[in-house]
């Protein structure tokens, strides 16, 4: 059973469109971290968000936490080519002590 | 901020050989280690929680002779892929637990290792 359920997995979009990805859950969630990936490297961290209901912003991306903490989305507006890679969630579920991640999108923005 | 160096960053080998993968805290004491394998495209899966003094903990399905993990220092954790076959390549990463940070900050991941078998 999938923890943590992260859609769309794949996306191909045209320079200058809106994007969000999803990830949910019927656990609730200490902390939530969304990644990117680029081919050949490890995550880089995004955004933590702790709080129900926060949205923290990054440049052109949102990340929202949902109010029961058992959901976030990731919002991109006006996409770039620079934004291609592999976008992933992952959280710390209550009563675990490992990141639950999900199984990732990979983001084609094309020019 | 916390740096995370994982060594080597690619390794291609023959099938029956032993490769060994070091993962290594640079300004921080790591209590808690944890590597990863990752298939293309694909999201990261847990392979095994290495705590510094003590046997690691494998994820279920994961065969401890074949993965040996040794975290023999607050900065070093070692993957030891024991008797290498061509379904053993893939990425692996490794990330390490700060305990001085914020839960949910604390964890930095390396730049993973691409291994190769031919």
């Amino acid at each position: 059973t999938q923890l943590l359920e992260q859609s769309p997995q794949f996306l191909s979009i045209q320079e200058g469109e809106n994007l969000t990805v999803y990830c949910n859950s019927s656990s609730v969630f200490s902390s939530l971290q969304w990644y990117r990936q680029e081919p050949g490297e490890g995550p880089v961290l995004l955004v933590t968000v702790v709080t129900g209901g926060e949205v923290k912003k990054l440049k052109r991306l949102t990340f929202q936490f949902g109010d029961a903490r058992k959901d976030s989305s990731l919002h991109i507006t006006a996409a770039q080519p620079g934004d291609t890679g592999l976008y992933l969630c992952a959280g710390l579920i209550l009563g675990y002590s490992t990141l639950t991640f999900g199984k990732g999108t990979m983001l084609l923005v094309s020019p | 901020g916390a740096v995370v160096s994982q060594h080597p960053s690619w390794v291609i080998c023959k099938s029956g050989t032993s490769v060994k993968i070091e993962c290594r805290s640079l300004d921080f004491q790591a209590t808690t280690m944890f590597w990863y394998r990752q298939f293309p495209k694909q999201s990261l899966m847990l392979m095994a929680t290495s705590n510094e003094g003590s046997k690691a903990t494998y994820e279920q399905g994961v065969e401890k002779d074949k993965f040996l993990i040794n975290h023999a220092s607050l900065t070093l954790s070692t993957l030891t892929v024991t008797s290498a076959h061509p379904e053993d390549s893939s990425f692996y990463i490794c990330s390490a637990r700060d305990p001085e940070g914020d839960p949910g900050f604390d964890q930095h991941f390396g730049d993973g290792t691409r291994l190769s078998i031919l």
